[in-house]
């Protein structure tokens, strides 16, 4: 069965600076794709980025970046000039596209300070 | 684009009563719809698949006579939670996508509380 880690309940960083959210995720199959969705006060799930698992180069959109290394199986995600607006609920997330439904981690709870 | 609406946002209703959920894909079709139930401060957790026209696959554990899932329209599904009682209570959220390599995409949830 496919798992989907997430090894840091809560994080915590100051406004401008950088901060790593970790994730590890199991699978047995070769063609996948892996998600980072924000859930912030609100509870809307918001997709940050998404990563095909066929592809080498790692995702990037605006400050939000990962760090894909499919032979470790880890998809850190990588906040750069964290804003207030940042502070949510961080989840990993993997499926196989054909497959379709999405495995979650349990969540990075972040939160962005002054 | 890919915006999906969920309504209603919040629901209050007696213990005994049958509440509607309604999920929608505004500006794609959604071949595949997902239902989630969300307790506080956990992660999201998948009760069915459905697809448009066809009956929705459940995750175990997930009672169907309880929990029933319409996807009548490549824009519509529906999630009925029958005969509601407290432990009910909970977040519930829905996500759609078009074809299978597209993300899902959510709406913004609805908060369902029995008394």
């Amino acid at each position: 069965a496919q798992t989907v880690t997430q090894s840091q309940p809560e994080m915590s960083v100051q406004e401008a600076e950088t901060v790593t959210l970790s994730c590890t995720y199991d699978t047995s199959e070769n063609n996948y794709y892996l998600f980072w969705y924000k859930q912030p006060p609100s509870r809307q799930m918001i997709l940050v980025i998404r990563q095909e698992a066929y592809k080498q180069q790692n995702a990037t959109e605006n400050r939000f970046s990962v760090n894909f290394q499919k032979a470790a199986k880890s998809f850190s995600l990588k906040i750069s000039d964290s804003q207030l607006g940042d502070t949510a609920m961080y989840f990993c997330a993997y499926n196989t596209g054909t497959a379709s439904k999405l495995t979650f981690g349990t969540g990075t709870r972040l939160q962005v300070t002054l | 684009g890919a915006v999906v609406s969920q309504h209603p946002s919040r629901v209050i209703c007696k213990s005994g009563t049958s509440v509607k959920i309604e999920c929608r894909s505004l500006d794609f079709q959604a071949t595949t719809m997902f239902w989630y139930r969300q307790f506080p401060k956990k992660s999201l957790m998948l009760m069915a698949t459905s697809n448009e026209g066809s009956k929705a696959t459940y995750e175990q554990g997930v009672e169907k006579d309880k929990f029933l899932i319409n996807h009548a329209s490549l824009t519509l599904s529906t999630l009925t939670v029958t005969s509601a009682h407290p432990e009910d209570s909970s977040f519930y959220i829905c996500s759609a996508r078009d074809t299978g390599d597209q993300p899902q995409h959510f709406g913004d949830g609805t908060r369902l509380s029995i008394l």
